[in-house]
């Protein structure tokens, strides 16, 4: 699976929106991207995903460059309980490594008052 | 219950001692999953069962067993614990039959502490 490159925190106020970036260079033509996120003592959650086009659900929206080799996670009007660790995890809906996600180190993003 | 549930909430564990930690859903997911994560770390795959029946090695399996006897339940055993087991144990589950593979819901962890 291809790996992932997040930056490791990132900062956002109360109301405004929070961009996470995620780089996956290596990412293959069935592969997706999946997004998670882990608030501080509770198991993870999943947020969205897509493989090209951009999603957008309610939690979150989910841009993908054409190329591929690059998405951002958008939380449009962040708030304090949006503050968690965000996982960009890239896995390919079949063959032997379905199911298996490989979380990395993530992004921690701080939403201020 | 709705969705995970896993028990114990916490424990410490004398070194050499045998742990199980349980792990139930009701959600009817055919796969399972065990996760640990340690400090400042992302979390990393123990062992996976696709369906009931089944389970397969993840990417850190050694020192743990797991079994599958039924759809609802997976638990984890460590057979003789390290204090290198010391870590926060997430169990998952997804819903292979409708295509959400890798959608999993997440359990609230035990955390575990091997002295």
């Amino acid at each position: 699976d291809a790996k992932t490159t997040q930056p490791p925190s990132m900062d956002c106020a109360e109301g405004r929106a929070a961009n996470l970036p995620c780089n996956h260079s290596t990412i293959s033509g069935n592969e997706y991207v999946y997004w998670y996120r882990q608030i501080h003592s509770q198991g993870p959650q999943y947020i969205i995903h897509g493989l090209k086009n951009n999603e957008t659900n309610e939690m979150a929206s989910l841009i993908i460059t054409e190329d591929r080799k690059s998405s951002t996670l958008i939380l449009p009007h962040a708030t304090l309980r949006d503050t968690a660790v965000y996982y960009c995890i890239v896995l390919s809906d079949r063959g032997s490594t379905l199911g298996r996600l490989y979380f990395g180190r993530g992004t921690q993003l701080t939403v201020w008052p | 219950i709705a969705g995970i549930t896993q028990a114990p909430t916490s424990q410490i564990l004398a070194a050499g001692r045998r742990m199980t930690l349980r792990c139930t859903q009701d959600m009817r997911h055919n796969a399972m999953y065990w996760y640990r994560q340690d400090l400042g770390l992302g979390l990393r795959l123990i062992h996976y069962s696709n369906t009931a029946g089944t389970t397969g090695k993840g990417e850190v399996p050694d020192g743990y067993s797991v079994s599958r006897a039924n759809t609802d339940d997976f638990p984890l055993t460590l057979a003789s614990a390290v204090p290198s087991q010391t870590s926060v144990y997430f169990c998952a589950s997804s819903d292979r039959t409708s295509g959400k593979y890798n959608e999993q819901f997440f359990g609230p962890g035990t955390r575990l502490t091997v002295l």
